[in-house]
């Protein structure tokens, strides 16, 4: 079975320093979105690419938050420089595109804890 | 602004046990609310998606029904199993297509 892969899977990391987070999508899968979930909370939504273009990133801090989806396949989500606040699960989804299939699959995260 | 949310924000059963979990919603043209399963550091699986009020889909021991104001999710004779959160997520009517999800609910099954 396809499966959305994210790497690397945990990620420790001081206050200041820059972090980065990779993403590939279920074959074929044009939109690919990236969440933050904190502990508790339910996913939030930070950015989402169809194919390699920006479809909406407004809740993505954009003074230390950067997404980048080059050739519309595999995704790489930075943050430069990490707070401590940013400390959260990071998901990666994606979907097929067309029709009324909208189901989002995600992969298994990334957590990150900055010290 | 598209809101979610779920309740009760915890949910202790015995195996055996049948419940519901409530999802309430608020959004503007609504074209999907999906039903997922998160474990414990992982992410969420999906397992359902309903598109419109009337609407009811079944997966083993899961049941999801909609109506214009909220879903439910139905959990007959639950396993230990099945001990997961549930999150409801919707997707409304905005150009995106970015999910809108509640808190979930922590679901406990003890044999």
């Amino acid at each position: 079975e396809a499966e959305v892969a994210q790497s690397p899977r945990y990620k420790i990391t001081e206050k200041s320093q820059a972090v980065a987070f990779w993403c590939d999508p279920i074959s074929g899968h044009a939109t690919l979105y990236w969440y933050r979930q904190i502990l508790g909370q339910g996913p939030e939504l930070l950015v989402q690419f169809q194919d390699e273009s920006v479809v909406d990133d407004s809740q993505l801090p954009k003074d230390r938050f950067s997404a980048e989806r080059l050739k519309g396949v595999d995704s790489t989500l930075k943050i430069q420089p990490a707070e401590l606040g940013d400390s959260a699960m990071y998901l990666c989804a994606s979907s097929s595109t067309g029709g009324v299939v909208y189901e989002q699959y995600f992969g298994p995260g990334t957590r990150l804890t900055v010290t | 602004e598209d809101q979610v949310t779920q309740s009760p924000e915890a949910l202790r059963l015995q195996e055996g046990e049948s419940s519901s979990l409530n999802c309430s919603y608020t959004v503007s043209g609504l074209r999907g609310l999906f039903w997922y399963r998160q474990d414990p550091g992982k992410g969420p699986e999906f397992l359902f998606t309903l598109y419109s009020a009337g609407e009811e889909k079944e997966k083993e021991r899961l049941k999801a029904t909609l109506t214009k104001k909220e879903s439910f999710l139905h959990i007959t004779a639950p396993k230990p199993e099945d001990s997961a959160t549930y999150l409801c997520a919707v997707h409304g009517g905005g150009g995106a297509d970015g999910l809108t999800f509640g808190k979930g609910t922590h679901l406990i099954i003890q044999p």
